[in-house]
């Protein structure tokens, strides 16, 4: 298993309050991502980032911004959380040079309810 | 953006069965990867393809990137219960760019 951890698991949070989801991995992958999963859409991109202090947006990251000041650590932030923004949220890591053409391995997901 | 028509949505079969599930898209992808999420975990890689054509198999798995690049079907033979889960096609248009664009996945369920 690729060696990806996502923190909190799960978190209950109030509309308006701001949440920070963490991604640590331990590959030294070069790009890191962060996606959501909700019914009937699939899994949508937010961010992601293809290197320290690189990052781009993804089809949904309206209400969402990122960081990444460490190759292992990319940072989730939600600034004033509402109701929409609950959701399963994945990480996930890749490197153009494994495996050649950049696979996609996934974090358990974390689970963020917005109240 | 790119789109994903990936079909059936779902599909509920009896142990031993053979299944089949297919991604068809209206841009071209370089790359074609099949993903299967169990239950409160995230996706996990179960076959990458990367070439025009190619067919690839991983046990009972049987995936083929179509001829027009367009495409993509899944095939699982002989079904056990712990084939259940969704399963999701993505396709990746490659060259510099290393996003993947995902279909809505397959829900699967196997009736022992």
């Amino acid at each position: 298993d690729a060696g990806i951890t996502q923190s909190p698991r799960h978190k209950v949070t109030e509309t308006g309050t701001p949440v920070t989801l963490r991604c640590h991995q331990t590959e030294n992958h070069r790009y890191m991502y962060w996606y959501r999963q909700d019914p009937g859409h699939g899994l949508r991109l937010i961010h992601y980032s293809y290197g320290v202090k690189d990052t781009d947006k993804g089809e949904v990251s309206d209400g969402y911004s990122v960081s990444r000041s460490k190759t292992e650590d990319f940072l989730l932030t939600l600034e004033s959380a509402t109701s929409s923004q609950t959701s399963v949220y994945f990480c996930a890591i890749s490197d153009p040079t494994y495996q050649g053409t950049g696979e996609l391995f996934f974090g358990e997901g974390s689970r963020l309810t917005v109240l | 953006g790119q789109q994903l028509n990936q079909s059936p949505q779902s599909m509920f079969i009896q142990e031993g069965e053979d299944v089949s599930m297919n991604c068809t898209s209206s841009s071209i992808f370089n790359t074609w990867l099949w993903y299967k999420q169990d239950p409160g975990e995230g996706p996990v890689l179960l076959i990458a393809l990367y070439k025009a054509g190619e067919l690839t198999s991983n046990g009972r798995l049987t995936a083929q990137f179509g001829i027009t690049r367009k495409d993509s079907f899944l095939n699982i033979s002989a079904s056990i219960p712990s084939d259940v889960g969704i399963y999701f096609c993505a396709g990746q248009l490659g060259g510099s760019n290393y996003k993947l664009t995902f279909g809505k996945g397959t829900l699967l369920t196997v009736n022992p």
